[in-house]
């Protein structure tokens, strides 16, 4: 069964600060995607990158960036010079095969940028 | 345009109630799903539809029934609503159910109240 976890319930920092919002996986499968969505205060899912289980090279986005490492089952995400737009859950989640490539979804993390 | 479009934003309503949502996009895409995002903000798949047909229906209540009168409309129908019905419900499409089409793009959620 596939399982996401984001033991970080909740950060904060201050503008500015460089912040990485962790995640690990478990899953049996050998081909799999992971990705990361953004839920701001207003309450949408915006979908922010996937990258599929054979692709290991790190991606960068701006001030975005994201580090797969498989040997670790880990894909953390980094914010590079926080603003306060940042602020948001973003949730991790992991493709599940067994019905219709839903997704599955770690339990967020809180991050809150103060100004 | 919207991509992936819910009616309505917000409902509340009364225990024992009968409600719809509906769900419905334009993005020719052949997979819907329904997510419930609980107080916790933890995402669960609830449905998916491939084609109008049922996929997965995960361990919920029959009191919640899916629709799809066509591949662009997912609505959710939910009988003798109670309290525990309370929670935000994301309608969500991708291309098709292959692996490699497996990102989704979600609707903007609709937040049940029930009193």
């Amino acid at each position: 069964a596939q399982k996401v976890t984001q033991a970080q319930t909740e950060i904060s920092v201050v503008e500015k600060e460089d912040v990485t919002l962790d995640c690990v996986y478990e899953t049996r499968d050998t081909t799999y995607y992971l990705f990361w969505y953004k839920q701001p205060p207003s309450g949408e899912l915006v979908f922010l990158i996937r990258r599929n289980s054979f692709d290991e090279q790190n991606e960068i986005s701006g001030r975005y960036s994201w580090n797969f490492q498989k040997s670790t089952s880990s894909f953390n995400f980094t914010i590079t010079a926080s603003q306060v737009v940042d602020s948001a859950v973003y949730f991790c989640a992991l493709s599940d095969p067994t019905g219709a490539n839903n997704l599955f979804f770690g339990t967020g993390t809180r991050l809150t940028v103060i100004p | 345009d919207t991509a992936v479009s819910q009616t309505p934003k917000y409902l509340v309503t009364q225990m024992g109630n009968d409600k719809s949502i509906k769900c419905e996009q334009n993005l020719g895409h052949d997979t819907m799903y329904w997510y419930k995002q609980d107080s916790k903000k933890f995402l669960k798949i609830m449905f998916s539809y491939n084609n109008k047909e049922l996929i997965i229906n995960e361990t919920v209540p029959n009191r919640f029934s899916p629709k799809s009168p066509d591949k662009a409309h997912l609505n959710l129908h939910i009988n003798s609503l109670e309290l525990g019905d309370s929670a935000v419900y994301f309608c969500a499409s991708s291309q098709d159910i292959k692996l490699v089409n497996v990102e989704q793009y979600f609707g903007p959620g609709t937040r049940l109240t029930v009193t």
